[in-house]
């Protein structure tokens, strides 16, 4: 079974234009998450969908948006970027959202925003 | 809420030694409790997990944790480590009822050196 892919794998912006990243899960997996992770602050929960249906939102600025798909694929936005945007933008899914459901990560999307 | 702290940001050992990766955790619910592995460029992978029974879990590449209830730990332990066991290593926390997120520490990166 395929893992989680995430693309794209690098991406370099510049300051104040926008960006989306997209997840593709495990198959038969219906919830995705995202997260962002950076030196400083570690993990990050961004937000949660179940069957595209938003379930939960991180403490993150409105310019970070996502929306997931009737296929479970996820898709993250991030508009008018800032320096400290920059980071490694994790994707996990899962079969559910409950508890003892096992997250599976992607690979991650470096990106850096200069 | 659920906090996760990793009292250890690094840990150098040496090849064949034993380690013990530190993790304690807050929350006024139960919960179940996860320890991931993310090696250099990749996303995180699960190394094990306890959501009930036995309080001595074991996982994949030799690695067991013990959780403690009433210290509310769950410390990560290998007998033997070895160089490719160089990596980062996240303990993380979700509650066991419910909705939740799944909130991490900030990581400890064990340096295994010959």
């Amino acid at each position: 079974k395929a893992g989680v892919t995430q693309t794209p794998r690098y991406l370099i912006k510049t300051r104040g234009q926008q960006v989306t990243l997209s997840c593709s899960p495990i198959s038969g997996h219906r919830s995705v998450s995202w997260y962002q992770q950076t030196p400083g602050q570690g993990l990050q929960f961004l937000f949660e969908y179940f069957s595209e249906t938003q379930r939960n939102k991180g403490n993150f600025p409105g310019r970070f948006s996502g929306r997931q798909f009737s296929n479970s694929r996820s898709e993250m936005n991030v508009s008018t970027l800032e320096l400290g945007d920059s980071a490694l933008y994790l994707c996990a899914s899962s079969l559910a959202w409950t508890g003892e459901s096992e997250q599976y990560f992607g690979p991650g999307t470096r990106l850096t925003v200069t | 809420a659920q906090s996760v702290t990793q009292l250890d940001s690094q840990v150098p050992v040496f090849e064949e030694a034993p380690v013990e990766l530190r993790c304690n955790y807050s929350s006024s619910v139960s919960v179940y409790l996860f320890w991931y592995v993310q090696y250099p460029n990749q996303g995180l992978q699960l190394l094990l997990k306890y959501l009930s029974g036995s309080t001595l879990v074991k996982g994949i590449n030799g690695f067991e944790a013990e959780f403690n209830k009433s210290q509310t730990s769950f410390h990560l332990r290998k007998p033997s480590v070895h160089i490719s066991d160089t990596a980062e290593y996240f303990c993380a926390v979700r509650r066991n009822s419910g909705y939740s997120t799944l909130t991490f520490g900030k990581g400890t990166m064990l340096l295994v050196s010959p």
